[in-house]
C-alpha cells in the first residue's frame, strides 16, 4: 500500500516562505509511470491544485501561483518538497500530497497524504 | 483560464439516485476525474477517465461525460456516501490541473 506523509512547520509567519514535505513509502518515487503533486484546500473552500513534477524533475503549476511556488524531488530520500514565498493568510489551507496518474490522460490522483493544516499568521 | 462549475449542493434521500454535474467549456474532449472528501479525510478517487471505477469503488459509483457537461451518478446512495464530491480536468491551454468548485451531496 503507498503512503505518503506531509510534514511542515504548522504555522508560518506573513511574508515567510512556507516549506513542506512529502514522504512516499511502499511505492518508487523514480516510477516513470506518475506524477507527484500539491493540492491545498482552504477552510470553506475546494480544492486548489498548486503544481506537480515527474521524475525528469519536470515541473507544471497553478498560473496563480507559479511566481510564488517551486516544488522539488529528492529520490534519495523518497521526497517531494513544496516551498512557498512570500505567504500571506489567504495561503492559510490544509495542504496535501498526491500521487498523480497522469492527469492528460485522466488517471486522477489514486493515493493522498492526510494532510496538514498550515496556518499564516503573526 | 479554464473553469469547471459544479452546484454547491444536492440533497438525496436514502436509497435513491443521486447526480453531480461538472459543466465545463467542450469538456467532453477531455478526460474527467471525481472525488470524494469527507470532513477530516483525505480525497478519494472514484472515478477516472469519465467512467471508470479505481479498485475498491463500489458499483454504485458511475459517471459519463459528453459535450459540456460530466455526471457523476450514485444509484442506492448511502449515509456514507455524504461528502463533498469534486470533479478534475486537465486545461491543455495552460497545462494545469483544474477542480470544480465542489457538490456538498446530503443524504437526507
Amino acid at each position: 500500500q503507498v503512503q505518503l506523509q506531509e510534514s511542515g512547520p504548522g504555522l508560518v509567519k506573513p511574508s515567510q516562505t512556507l516549506s513542506l514535505t512529502c514522504t512516499v513509502s511502499n511505492d518508487s518515487i523514480n516510477s516513470v509511470n506518475y506524477f507527484w503533486s500539491w493540492v491545498r484546500q482552504p477552510a470553506g473552500k475546494g480544492l486548489e491544485w498548486i503544481g506537480r513534477i515527474y521524475i525528469s524533475g519536470s515541473t507544471n503549476y497553478n498560473p496563480s501561483l507559479k511566481s510564488r511556488v517551486t516544488i522539488l524531488l529528492d529520490t534519495s530520500k523518497s521526497q517531494v518538497s513544496l516551498k512557498v514565498t512570500s505567504v500571506t493568510a489567504a495561503d492559510t489551507a490544509v495542504y496535501d500530497c498526491a500521487r498523480d496518474g497522469g492527469a492528460v490522460a485522466g488517471k486522477g490522483f489514486d493515493y493522498w497524504g492526510q494532510g496538514t493544516l498550515i496556518t499564516v499568521s503573526s | 483560464s479554464y473553469e469547471l462549475t459544479q452546484a454547491p449542493s444536492v440533497s438525496v434521500s436514502p436509497g435513491q439516485t443521486a447526480t453531480i454535474t461538472c459543466s465545463g467549456d467542450k469538456l467532453g474532449e477531455k478526460n474527467v476525474c471525481w472525488y470524494h472528501r469527507r470532513p477530516g479525510q483525505s480525497p478519494i478517487l472514484v472515478i477516472y477517465q469519465d467512467s471508470k471505477r479505481p479498485s475498491g469503488i463500489p458499483e454504485r459509483f458511475s459517471g459519463s461525460n459528453s459535450g459540456n457537461t460530466a455526471t457523476l451518478t450514485i444509484s442506492g446512495t448511502q449515509a456514507m456516501d455524504e461528502a463533498d464530491y469534486y470533479c478534475q480536468a486537465w486545461d491543455t491551454s495552460s497545462a494545469h490541473v483544474v477542480f470544480g468548485g465542489g457538490t456538498r451531496l446530503t443524504v437526507l
